[in-house]
């Protein structure tokens, strides 16, 4: 049974531009969860749908949005790219809200130049 | 100030040795998560707690919810072990916040 999956693997923007990040969940799992993890810390919560909608937002600015389409698959969109946006986003999913076990996807490496 | 500190932040040990790692959190939860991160980003959720203690392998996970604090134990340590280990907390509120620790760089020697 494949796992969650992300594309790209990698990407190279830069400032001003905006992104596009995709998500796959496993097959049967309703919920997506996105987190971004910058260089030696821990990753931050930034969006969880479930069912299609947004259930749970972090703290990050309005350029980060997201959507969960009907296959509960996700993209992950950041606009106005900053330096500091560069990072490790990670996308995990679940059977059902996040207090269910999470299975991470390998992340795509964003570098905004 | 976070919600989650882990600690320590690195561990060295030899093989064969017992380690514990330990997280401490501030605020009302509804679970808590043990994830092990290996170079290159990819992640594995280990345990999810809300009470008690679970084992699986060489790996046991205890949480003491009075205390706000659980901790992470590897018997028999193997050099495969090493990687980062992460405690994350979910929020019980109605946002769904899923706090994560910073993280606890373990190698383990040959």
């Amino acid at each position: 049974d494949a796992g969650v999956t992300q594309s790209p693997t990698h990407l190279i923007k830069t400032r001003g531009q905006h992104v596009t990040l995709r998500c796959s969940p496993i097959s049967g799992h309703k919920s997506v969860s996105w987190y971004q993890q910058v260089l030696g810390q821990g990753p931050q919560f930034i969006f969880q749908y479930y069912e299609k909608e947004e259930r749970g937002r972090g703290n990050f600015p309005d350029r980060f949005s997201a959507r969960q389409f009907p296959n509960y698959s996700s993209e992950l969109n950041v606009n106005a790219l900053l330096l500091g946006d560069s990072a490790l986003y990670l996308c995990a999913s679940s059977l059902a809200l996040v207090t269910d076990t999470q299975y991470f996807g390998p992340g795509t490496r964003l570098t905004v130049l | 100030k976070n919600e989650v500190e882990q600690s320590p932040q690195n561990l060295t040990a030899q093989e064969g040795e017992f380690i514990t790692i330990n997280c401490s959190y501030s605020v009302g939860i509804s679970a808590l998560h043990w994830l092990q991160q290996h170079p290159g980003g990819g992640i594995v959720s280990l345990f999810m707690l809300s009470s008690g203690k679970k084992k699986h392998g060489r790996l046991i996970a205890t949480i003491n919810i009075q205390e706000k604090h659980s901790s992470l134990h590897i018997t028999a340590s193997h050099p495969r072990d090493s990687a980062v280990y992460i405690c994350a907390v979910h929020l019980r509120t109605t946002g769904n916040q899923f706090y994560f620790g910073t993280g606890t760089s373990l190698t383990v020697i040959p």
